[in-house]
């Protein structure tokens, strides 16, 4: 697509309940990132993909925290029974590649909206 | 560790004359530095970058940017600013990695 897709874009849950968030990257893009956005702060590092393989997911605050790209193109971001701290917007950006000296400038979705009850 | 800080929540200033939104950084290694803008219920989009070269990048929107390696800068400036410019602006560094370290934000407000 032309841009990156994020749904849903609003997502009310109980605490306790598990949530699926779905990414989908500009397509031929290699890279893809999760980033946790709370109300008034930037965007916080969760997890990184490269193709299907997940390089680094140091910043997944829990093991309730689970990301996937199966197939190197679509993603999601799962959470599992849900906390209100987990209430924020969670942001999927893609990239080209961050091969060798790319300097790979992210390209953003509008971001999924998660208040957790 | 690599961090990105800048210094002002809120910057206010009339339409029409020069805005600046700082940013300071620190990164070990050379630095890849970036501006992004938020606007409401939005994504963030790219403005510009700076990877190696001139000290002065230009960008979207007649915003530019200054690298100063010696202060550990990287300033967001316009000359002239528009109504249109009232958004949030968050610089971000990567260092040469996969991680991507973004500032907190700074609430810019153009007044007419």
């Amino acid at each position: 697509g032309a841009g990156v897709s994020q749904s849903p874009r609003y997502k009310v849950a109980k605490r306790g309940q598990d949530v699926a968030l779905r990414c989908d990257p500009i397509s031929g893009h290699v890279s893809l990132f999760w980033y946790q956005q709370a109300l008034g702060q930037g965007p916080e590092f969760l997890t990184y993909f490269q193709n299907e393989a997940q390089l680094d997911k140091s910043g997944l605050p829990s093991d309730r925290f689970f990301a996937e790209r199966p197939e190197g193109s679509v993603s999601t971001l799962k959470i599992q029974r849900t906390q209100q701290e987990d209430s924020a917007v969670y942001l999927c950006a893609s990239s080209l590649s961050l091969s060798g000296r790319d300097t790979g400038e992210l390209f953003f979705g509008e971001g999924s909206r998660l208040t957790v009850l | 560790a690599q961090s990105v800080a800048q210094p002002e929540d809120q910057v206010n200033v009339a339409e029409g004359n020069p805005l600046t939104v700082k940013c300071t950084y620190s990164v070990s290694g050379n630095p890849y530095l970036f501006w992004y803008v938020q606007y409401p219920n939005r994504g963030l989009q790219f403005l510009l970058k700076y990877i190696t070269g001139d000290n002065l990048v230009k960008g979207s929107y007649g915003f530019e940017a200054e690298f100063n390696k010696s202060q550990t800068s990287f300033h967001l400036k316009k000359p002239s600013a528009l109504v249109s410019d009232s958004a949030l602006y968050f610089c971000a560094v990567r260092d040469g990695g996969n991680q991507f370290y973004f500032g907190t934000g700074t609430s810019l407000t153009v007044i007419p």
